[in-house]
């Protein structure tokens, strides 16, 4: 299996803040990649697959780069309803696999 | 917009088998090039991917769990199901349904998750 690992597990940060959330691939995914925001309760949204491309709907301050075994997430201005658990998942191979998880906090 | 639910015991004893159903509204389970499957979540593990089911029939497990797994769908009611069988307290967890786009790929569309126990 592809292992994902996020850093950083978890990240304090204020309203307004730049944020990234990095999510390291054990082989290369190509562009086949995708993030998440969870809240407590919820089950997972999805924000961005094939590494960048945005889901409708969701804002413009979200934006994701990378291929090969390195991806970013970047919140351009940190809103207060994007404090949740973000997580990465790779579908390059037969099995998805995500990673471990980023919880953005308030600062 | 496609709405997917759980149902089925919260509390499974060890050994028994752990059996969900998930009901789709809003959309047709028989669609062609459609896929449905089962995520789990738990503290140890994260988010897990543990099966998936095609229009057409056709599973994909993961293999970690392929000899206790069995996704079905009973297109009848537009639903599907899962069965865990020889549960242990590992399989703890919240169980989510899913539509993906692919069979172990991206998850547009999800349940809303349903905890399920596995306790004596």
């Amino acid at each position: 299996d592809i292992q994902m690992t996020q850093s950083p597990s978890t990240l304090s940060a204020s309203v307004g803040d730049r944020v990234t959330i990095t999510c390291r691939a054990s082989q290369s995914t190509s562009s086949w990649l995708a993030w998440y925001q969870q809240k407590p309760g919820k089950a997972p949204k999805l924000l961005i697959h094939k590494a960048s491309s945005l889901e409708s709907g969701v804002p413009s301050r979200f934006s994701g780069s990378g291929s090969g075994t390195e991806f970013t997430l970047t919140i351009s201005s940190l809103q207060p309803d994007d404090f949740a658990t973000y997580y990465c998942q790779q579908y390059n191979s037969l099995l998805g696999t995500f990673g471990q998880g980023t919880k953005v906090e308030i600062k | 917009q496609l709405q997917l639910q759980e149902s089925g015991p919260g509390l499974v004893k060890p050994s028994e088998t752990l059996s969900l159903t998930c009901t789709v509204s809003g959309g047709s389970i028989s669609s062609s090039s459609s896929y449905w499957g089962w995520i789990r979540q738990s503290p140890g593990k994260g988010l897990e991917w543990i099966g998936s089911i095609y229009y057409s029939g056709s599973t994909y497990y993961n293999p970690s769990l392929k000899s206790r797994v069995t996704v079905s769908v009973d297109r009848s009611k537009n639903q599907f199901s899962l069965k865990l069988s020889s549960v242990t307290a590992a399989d703890t967890a919240v169980y989510y349904c899913a539509s993906p786009r692919a069979i172990f790929g991206v998850v547009p569309f999800w349940g809303q998750g349903t905890m399920v126990t596995v306790s004596s």
